[in-house]
């Protein structure tokens, strides 16, 4: 069974410009989860969807946005790129967005954006 | 509000046990998990526990759940070189079904 899958895994963007970032969840998974991790904040949650829903977002400006699609695939975008967005854009995705028995949330490996 | 803490750094002989603490401030966490995290890769889901358990086993892996202080741990028993990363420790609220906040991280080193 193939993982959370997230592409690119490396990119580099100019200041001002806007980037994407994708992810597929694992086969069945209908919730995905965004994170940011930066040595100086750690892992903040960004958004969750389910169902092509927005459940719940984070304290972000709103230059970052995503979206869910009928596959459940999902996709970030972060416009009008400013250096401190430098950070590693986690995906993660459960089965479920809800509380049950096990509700594992599994993470891919991330998309190394750098600022420059 | 919600709140995570790790200590940043463990250091153990390989062989020994490691014992990584974290303590959380969300009365209504639901699942508590711990995450491995090696050098440039993503987060690896080691185990998680529900917050009506109180201990869990798997392997060499041992999570103790101690809700009234909120405090949990995790025991790596017989460490090992390549357990050599950064744990983090995760909570998910009630509110927040899939939605984790997480601690610093503890960066534990394994010496031969």
């Amino acid at each position: 069974k193939a993982g959370v899958t997230q592409t690119p895994r490396y990119l580099i963007k100019t200041r001002g410009q806007q980037v994407t970032l994708s992810c597929s969840p694992i086969s069945g998974h209908r919730s995905v989860s965004w994170y940011q991790q930066t040595p100086g904040q750690g892992l903040q949650f960004l958004f969750e969807y389910f169902s092509e829903t927005q459940r719940n977002k984070g304290n972000f400006p709103g230059r970052f946005s995503g979206r869910q699609f009928s596959n459940s695939r999902s996709e970030m975008n972060v416009s009008t790129l400013e250096l401190g967005d430098s950070a590693l854009y986690l995906c993660a995705s459960s089965l479920e967005s809800g509380p049950s028995s096990g509700n594992t949330i599994y993470f891919g490996e991330g998309s190394w954006l750098t600022v420059v | 509000g919600e709140d995570v803490e790790q200590s940043l750094f463990l250091s153990v002989r390989e062989g020994d046990s490691s014992v990584i603490n974290c303590t959380y401030t969300d009365s209504s966490s639901t699942y508590l998990y711990w995450y491995k995290q090696e050098p440039g890769a993503g987060l690896q889901l080691l185990t998680y526990i529900f917050s009506n358990m109180d201990m869990k086993q798997d392997q060499r892996l041992t999570v103790l759940l101690n809700k009234k202080d909120k405090h949990l741990s995790l025991r790596i028993a017989d460490t090992q070189t390549g357990d050599s990363a950064i744990y983090f420790c995760a909570e998910s609220s009630f509110s927040g079904y899939s939605t984790l906040t997480f601690g610093k991280g503890t960066m534990l080193l394994v010496s031969p």
